[in-house]
């Protein structure tokens, strides 16, 4: 069993609908949350981050939290065709340097 | 307004062969790091460093080799190429203090035949 779990879509969307993408993990150390986008051929680019449970907001953004559940959530408000990519959420110990990745959930958002 | 810089960015290479990857940063981050991007896979750590001389295993460390001569720039070996080898390779960098998220270059795509 992978340590963080990632549906990998396709996920396909209309312009302006809500976007909920989830990873769920099963080490309880991990404290510090991430999430990345990733476009087409580009590298991973810091989009949220996080401590410990709760919710954190930036924009149309929000990253939430639930480590009872071990299940971590971003919503994506108003979502536009700029926003498709991939989306990475990653995790790390506490005091540790290795981030742990999910694999990615592709999202489509049409026009 | 750098960041992290990879070169090259598209390499083909015969079975055999070898090459380095380059990594550079201008972040003057401690903490760099090599990764790999298979489809299905995710990304998976080869090697990384804590700082200018060091260097450490990751998950997938077999066939690579790394070295961190200058506290900006981090190489990537490869010494006999193999088909397994044919990926998307990523480096990444962070700041000393712990728990920090890290920041990534554009990637090199590296094709073995």
């Amino acid at each position: 069993q992978k340590e963080v779990e990632q549906d990998p879509g396709p996920l396909s969307v209309p312009e302006g609908a809500i976007v909920s993408l989830n990873c769920t993990y099963s080490n309880s150390a991990f404290q510090y949350f991430m999430w990345y986008r990733q476009y087409s051929r580009k590298g991973p680019e810091l989009l949220m981050y996080t401590y410990s449970s709760g919710n954190k907001e930036d924009g149309r953004f929000t990253a939430q939290v639930d480590k009872s559940s071990k299940y971590i959530s971003l919503f994506i408000r108003d979502s536009q065709p700029s926003d498709s990519a991939t989306y990475l959420c990653a995790m790390i110990n506490t005091g540790f340097q290795k981030l742990v990745f999910g694999t990615g959930t592709r999202l489509l958002v049409s026009p | 307004n750098a960041g992290v810089t990879q070169t090259p960015k598209f390499r083909v290479l015969k079975t055999g062969q070898s090459m380095t990857l380059l990594c550079a940063q201008d972040m003057n981050h401690e903490y760099m790091y090599w990764y790999r991007q298979d489809p299905g896979m995710g990304l998976r750590l080869i090697h990384y460093s804590v700082g200018e001389g060091t260097t450490a295993k990751g998950e997938v460390p077999d066939g690579y080799n790394v070295s961190r001569l200058k506290k900006q720039n981090f190489l990537l070996g490869l010494e006999s190429a193999a088909p397994s080898q044919t990926s998307v390779y990523f480096c990444a960098s962070s700041p000393r203090r712990v728990n920090q998220p890290q920041h990534f270059g554009d990637g090199t795509r590296l094709s073995i035949l």
